[in-house]
């Protein structure tokens, strides 16, 4: 079946540094990857999405680029910002409708100023 | 942007007893709202799709007379935890769709269900 492996956290940095939080996924035929991202007291909230391969999706200084051939979906930041302190999930959906995302465990992102 | 409500955050309870967890969409109206289970350092695993109006639909292995969900209007879906027991003790998430152009998932913020 579909899943969604990514990195263990809590991943700590200083403010401005460079993130990545890694997710590769495994699926039958061609998913849509998303991530998203918690903020404390808050519910998961879409980040950023890409439906095919290539495609980078971004958003807020996130990007991410779907990578076919290492089935990877890489979430990526140049400077973080204290505000970027959440828990970040990596998640993929083969159909169409989101009734089947399959979500990651969740990566915790914890950035000191 | 659209906002789901999930009601309470945060509940303990009796081994036996019945709990309720409610989801509402606030500014928009989901034909369809989804039910999630999280326990510590895991994947929010799909518990069941509610259908406003009609049965839910469960996951394989899941409970359906155990995990009672209710869909009786657009904007609201229920999922009781009859005779909850410790085990049962999990972050619950729901989420709702809301259809159009865009299609988008907004969820609610979850809650946390600690069964003595």
């Amino acid at each position: 079946g579909d899943s969604v492996t990514q990195m263990e956290g809590p991943v700590t940095l200083s403010e401005e540094a460079f993130l990545t939080i890694n997710c590769t996924y495994t699926a039958t035929g061609y998913p849509s990857l998303f991530w998203y991202v918690q903020y404390p007291g808050e519910g998961l909230q879409l980040l950023l999405k890409a439906t095919k391969a290539d495609d980078k999706g971004s958003n807020k200084g996130f990007e991410a680029t779907y990578r076919k051939e290492t089935t990877s979906f890489h979430l990526e930041k140049g400077s973080v910002q204290v505000s970027d302190s959440a828990v970040y999930f990596c998640a993929l959906s083969d159909k169409k409708g989101y009734s089947t995302l399959t979500f990651g465990k969740g990566t915790m992102l914890l950035v000191s100023p | 942007g659209a906002v789901v409500s999930q009601h309470p955050s945060r509940v303990i309870c009796k081994s036996g007893t019945s709990v309720k967890i409610e989801c509402r969409s606030l500014d928009f109206q989901a034909t369809t709202m989804f039910w999630y289970r999280q326990f510590p350092k895991q994947s929010l695993m799909l518990m069941a799709t509610s259908n406003e109006g009609s049965k839910a639909t469960y996951e394989q292995g899941v409970e359906k007379d155990k995990f009672l969900i209710n869909h009786a209007s657009l904007t609201l879906s229920t999922l009781t935890v009859t005779s909850a027991h410790p085990e049962d003790s999990s972050f619950y998430i729901c989420s709702a769709r809301k259809t159009g152009l865009n299609e988008k998932l907004f969820f609610g913020s979850g809650t946390q269900l600690s069964v003595l």
